[in-house]
C-alpha cells in the first residue's frame, strides 16, 4: 500500500531536549516535505527536499534541522525544542514539486 | 500572496444537500488542489484542476476554476455524514511551491 509513515503520533517533550521526527514513504517519490499545522494559521511549510541531499527552507525552517541520505527518509530534527513549537506536524510527499502530496498520519507535538 | 484562501470558512449543511466551497488566490498558478481532513489527521488529496482546465469531475466532487477571476469552487453533491471534515485548498504558482489556505470547516448533519 502506497503510504507515508510518521513517527511517533504523539510526542511530548521538554524544553531543550533534542527530538527526531521520522518519516518514511515507499512511493519511490522525489519530493518531500515537511508542515506544521497550528489553529487559524493553516499549514505552514518547515523544509522541503527536491532528492536525496537536496533540501532548502519553507516558510517557517527556524528551529529545525533536516537530512536526507536516503530516498526514502526524511526526518525533521528539533535540536532544542521550545513551547513555540507546540504543534501538529505533518511529513507529506510526491513525485514532482507541486503535484498531488501524499500524506502522513501526523505528529502532534507538546514542548513543556 | 499565492496562498489560496477558502469561502465559506465554515458550513453545516443536512445529510443529501449540496456543499459549495470557494477559494481564491492571488498570482498566476499552474495547479490548483482540493485536500481533506479529517479531525487532525493527515490530509487526503481529492482532486487536482490544471490552469489550462476549467471544470474536473471525480465522483462526487466538481471543481471548477476561473483563472480571469483567480478563484475555484468545490462542489460536493449528495452529502453524506462521512463528507464532514475540514477542507483545504491549495496552489502551485510558477515555481510550483504549494500554498495551503487556512481551511474551511465542513459539518454535515444526519
Amino acid at each position: 500500500e502506497a503510504q507515508v509513515t510518521q513517527n511517533p503520533r504523539y510526542l511530548i517533550t521538554v524544553t531543550g531536549k533534542k527530538l527526531t521526527v521520522t518519516c518514511s514513504q515507499n512511493m519511490n517519490h522525489e519530493y518531500m516535505s515537511w508542515y506544521r499545522q497550528d489553529p487559524g494559521l493553516g499549514l505552514r511549510q518547515i523544509y522541503y527536499s527536491m532528492n536525496v541531499e537536496v533540501t532548502d527552507k519553507g516558510d517557517v525552517p527556524e528551529g529545525y534541522k533536516v537530512s536526507r541520505k536516503e530516498k526514502r527518509n526524511f526526518p525533521l530534527i528539533l535540536e532544542s525544542p521550545s513551547p513555540n513549537q507546540t504543534s501538529l506536524y505533518f511529513c507529506a510527499s510526491s513525485q514532482v514539486r507541486g503535484e498531488k502530496l501524499f500524506f502522513g498520519s501526523g505528529t502532534q507535538l507538546s514542548v513543556l | 500572496s499565492q496562498q489560496g484562501e477558502e469561502d465559506p470558512q465554515a458550513l453545516s449543511i443536512q445529510e443529501g444537500e449540496n456543499a459549495t466551497m470557494n477559494c481564491s488566490y492571488k498570482t498566476s498558478i499552474n495547479n490548483l488542489q482540493w485536500y481533506r481532513q479529517n479531525s487532525g489527521r493527515g490530509l487526503v488529496h481529492l482532486i487536482l484542476i490544471r490552469s489550462n482546465e476549467r471544470e474536473k469531475h471525480s465522483g462526487r466532487l466538481r471543481v471548477t476554476l476561473d483563472t480571469s477571476k483567480k478563484s475555484s469552487s468545490l462542489l460536493i453533491t449528495a452529502s453524506r455524514a462521512a463528507d464532514t471534515a475540514s477542507y483545504f485548498c491549495a496552489t502551485a504558482g510558477g515555481n510550483n511551491r504549494l500554498a495551503f489556505g487556512k481551511g474551511n470547516q465542513v459539518v454535515v448533519i444526519p
